[in-house]
C-alpha cells in the first residue's frame, strides 16, 4: 500500500513570497491533516479535512494559510505572503475515519530568509 | 484547545535498558496514539490505544491507556541504538474526533 506522498520535499522562499505544497494522501482515506512542525517542538495542527470538507481549522492563521481538498483527494496548502516564522516542516496525514490512526508523510521542509 | 504533556523531556540511557515515558492530558481522551519521529522523517505511527485500561504491545513496546482516561504511558524494554528517535503522544481532543493534537515529545538516546 502506497503512504502518504508530499511535494516538494524541501522549499527555500524570501519573505512576502507565495508557496504551496501538495499532498496526496492513502487511498481511501476520508481524512486529511496538515501539520506544522517548528523545529523542537511537537506537530501542530492547522487543518483537518473529512472528504472535502473542513472539520477542524481553528489553528489555521487564515490571514495567510489557505487549504484546499478538492475531490475529496489530494489537498494543497498555501503560504501567502510568507513570513519569517512560517519556517517549519509541513505534515499532511491521512486517517481511515476522525478517530483513526493517522499515518504521515515525510513532510516539506519550508525555509523562509 | 486541548494539550498533552509528556515526560521526561529527554533521557539518555544505556543500550539494553528499559524505558518508560508518560503522556498526561488535563481533559479525557478516547483515543491515545503513540509515534516514534526519526531526524528529516514524518512521524511513524508505533501503537494505538481506544480503551481505557487497555495494555497494547508492538515488539519490545507496550503501551497502557490509564484508567483515568487522562494518561498513557509507553515502555520500550531492552533498548537498542535504533530507538533513538523522539516519541509523541497524541489524539482526537474530543468527541467529534477533531482537535487531534500531538504532545510536545520525548527525545530518546542511547548509548551503546
Amino acid at each position: 500500500e502506497a503512504g502518504v506522498a508530499q511535494s516538494p520535499r524541501y522549499k527555500i522562499i524570501e519573505k512576502r513570497q507565495s508557496v504551496a505544497f501538495w499532498c496526496n494522501p492513502i487511498s481511501g482515506h476520508a481524512t486529511l491533516y496538515w501539520y506544522q512542525q517548528i523545529l523542537g517542538q511537537g506537530p501542530k495542527l492547522l487543518i483537518q479535512f473529512q472528504n472535502n470538507g473542513v472539520v477542524d481549522d481553528s489553528q489555521l492563521p487564515k490571514d495567510r494559510f489557505s487549504a484546499e481538498r478538492l475531490k475529496g483527494v489530494d489537498s494543497t496548502l498555501k503560504i501567502q505572503p510568507a513570513k519569517l516564522e512560517d519556517s517549519a516542516v509541513y505534515l499532511c496525514a491521512s486517517s481511515l475515519a476522525r478517530w483513526g490512526e493517522a499515518f504521515f508523510g515525510q513532510g516539506t521542509r519550508l525555509t523562509v530568509v | 484547545g486541548q494539550q498533552l504533556n509528556q515526560s521526561p523531556q529527554s533521557m539518555f540511557i544505556q543500550e539494553g535498558e528499559d524505558v518508560s515515558m508518560n503522556c498526561t492530558s488535563s481533559s479525557i481522551f478516547n483515543t491515545w496514539l503513540w509515534y516514534k519521529q526519526d531526524p528529516g522523517e514524518g512521524p511513524v505511527l508505533l501503537i494505538a490505544l481506544y480503551k481505557a485500561g487497555e495494555l497494547t504491545s508492538n515488539g519490545r513496546l507496550t503501551a497502557q491507556f490509564g484508567i483515568t482516561r487522562k494518561d498513557s504511558f509507553l515502555n520500550i524494554s531492552a533498548s537498542i541504538p535504533s530507538d533513538v528517535g523522539i516519541y509523541f503522544c497524541a489524539g482526537p481532543g474530543d468527541n467529534y474526533g477533531q482537535n487531534f493534537v500531538f504532545g510536545p515529545g520525548t527525545r530518546l538516546s542511547v548509548l551503546p
